[in-house]
């Protein structure tokens, strides 16, 4: 079954613990991209990657590091995280040249940072 | 830049009856493609429809149908015989057509649609 896993789906944590949520998918796409939502502003992008080795930086990419050494993972890590950073994230992946079609979403990670 | 608004965060409907969600957005780009997704509380992203910026013939799956007005810069979405299960949040989306973009989504704020028996 073609899927975006993301682990873990919830996660509590106190501000500066460095944790990574993984994502994996196994579709072979190119691009995988990063998201969060917050109430009221939608989802807005962290981070995406087109092909391995190569990431760049979303909307607001502050406080995230995500690194793509193998096309199917993506993970992304929040090195020392703050409250701010409490959120649903979101992967997702596609092929990279075709535009029309859909977002593959993960199930989200709901995260509270204390 | 892209953005995308949706000026409802509330809708409420009677099963069975038909509601309008709207969607305004803001480009300076010809080509591109928009799309309606519906998140249960499952967290679930679900693909609800999809419009193609080229095409004058609005997108139609089944109860969703959008009302699309390239001129207008306005992409609403219709839900006929509104059913329990329609109740959800409500995003629209905007992605570029050019390749440097990548995939990447620019999303509305939401509208949370109460269905009610």
């Amino acid at each position: 079954e073609a899927q975006v896993t993301q682990n873990p789906r919830y996660l509590i944590t106190v501000t500066g613990k460095k944790l990574t949520v993984t994502c994996s998918q196994n579709m072979n796409h190119e691009y995988m991209s990063w998201y969060r939502q917050d109430p009221g502003l939608g989802l807005r992008q962290i981070y995406y990657s087109m092909n391995v080795e190569v990431t760049d930086k979303g909307d607001v990419p502050e406080g995230y590091k995500v690194s793509r050494k193998e096309k199917r993972n993506f993970p992304l890590i929040l090195e020392s995280p703050s409250p701010n950073q409490t959120s649903l994230y979101f992967c997702a992946s596609s092929r990279l040249r075709a535009t029309n079609e859909k977002l593959f979403f993960g199930s989200g990670t709901q995260l509270s940072v204390l | 830049a892209q953005t995308v608004t949706q000026s409802q965060p509330e809708m409420s409907v009677q099963e069975a009856e038909t509601v309008t969600l709207s969607c305004t957005y803001d480009t300076s780009e010809s080509d591109y493609y928009l799309f309606w997704y519906k998140q249960p509380p499952s967290r679930q992203m679900i693909l609800v429809i999809r419009q193609e910026a080229y095409k004058q013939q609005n997108a139609t799956e089944n109860r969703f149908s959008v009302n699309f007005q390239k001129a207008a810069k306005s992409f609403s979405l219709k839900i006929s015989d509104s059913q329990l299960g329609d109740a959800a949040m409500y995003f629209c989306a905007y992605r570029s057509a050019t390749e440097t973009s990548g995939s990447r989504l620019t999303f509305g704020e939401g509208t949370q649609l109460t269905v009610n028996p």
